[in-house]
């Protein structure tokens, strides 16, 4: 089976911009999850989408957010973008136990 | 807030030697993960240990969990260069959550 695909990969914006993520998660995979990794607070939790429905949701500001589509894809929309929001942007789709890992998309904010 | 703790923060070991990792957690679990990561890249999953387990084995990987203590060990044996990375413990907690939580990591360089 494929493995979790991010797109893009790397991403240079401006503060005020935003910004689209995408994940396409394992096949018959139907939970995926995001995190923000940043050297600073590490591996943190976003939010996680199960068919369709936000399930799970971390501790960020309303301009993070996200939608999960029928085929179990998954976007992460950041909005007005700031300085910190620079990081190593991580999605993760589950069957039920053990996550498995996209290589992440490298988001700047300049 | 972080679940689990990675003890030591770094670790930097030659070719060959065996390479120690703890992770401790305040809160009860079903189960703990330790994953791997290369420089910015994404996790890889190493091994799942379940609360109602003692001990796994994977390879040249052994993890131990002491639910009593809240704590588990991740021992690399016979290291090599490529086990240079950034290793996670990551707790699922019961109530029906899936997500795991994340320690900081122990950064691990093994010299050729």
């Amino acid at each position: 089976k494929a493995g979790v695909t991010q797109t893009p990969r790397y991403l240079i914006k401006t503060r005020g911009q935003q910004v689209t993520l995408s994940c396409s998660p394992i096949s018959g995979h139907r939970s995926v999850s995001w995190y923000q990794q940043t050297p600073g607070q590490g591996l943190q939790f976003l939010f996680e989408y199960f068919s369709e429905t936000q399930r799970n949701k971390g501790n960020f500001p309303g301009r993070f957010s996200g939608r999960q589509f029928s085929n179990s894809r998954s976007e992460m929309n950041v909005s007005t973008l700031e300085l910190g929001d620079s990081a190593l942007y991580l999605c993760a789709s589950s069957l039920g136990v053990g996550q498995f890992f996209g290589p992440g998309t490298r988001l700047t904010v300049l | 807030s972080q679940q689990g703790e990675e003890d030591p923060q770094a670790l930097s070991i030659q070719e060959g030697e065996n390479a120690t990792m703890n992770c401790s957690y305040k809160t009860s679990i079903n189960n703990l993960q330790w994953y791997r990561q290369n420089s910015g890249r994404g996790l890889v999953h190493l091994i799942l240990i379940r609360s109602n387990e003692r001990e796994k084995h994977s390879g040249r990987l052994r993890v131990t969990l002491d639910t009593s203590k809240k704590s588990s060990s991740l021992l690399i044996t016979a290291s090599r260069a490529a086990d240079t990375a950034s290793y996670f413990c990551a707790t699922e907690g019961r109530g029906g959550s899936y997500i795991p939580t994340f320690g900081r990591g122990t950064s691990l360089i093994v010299h050729p």
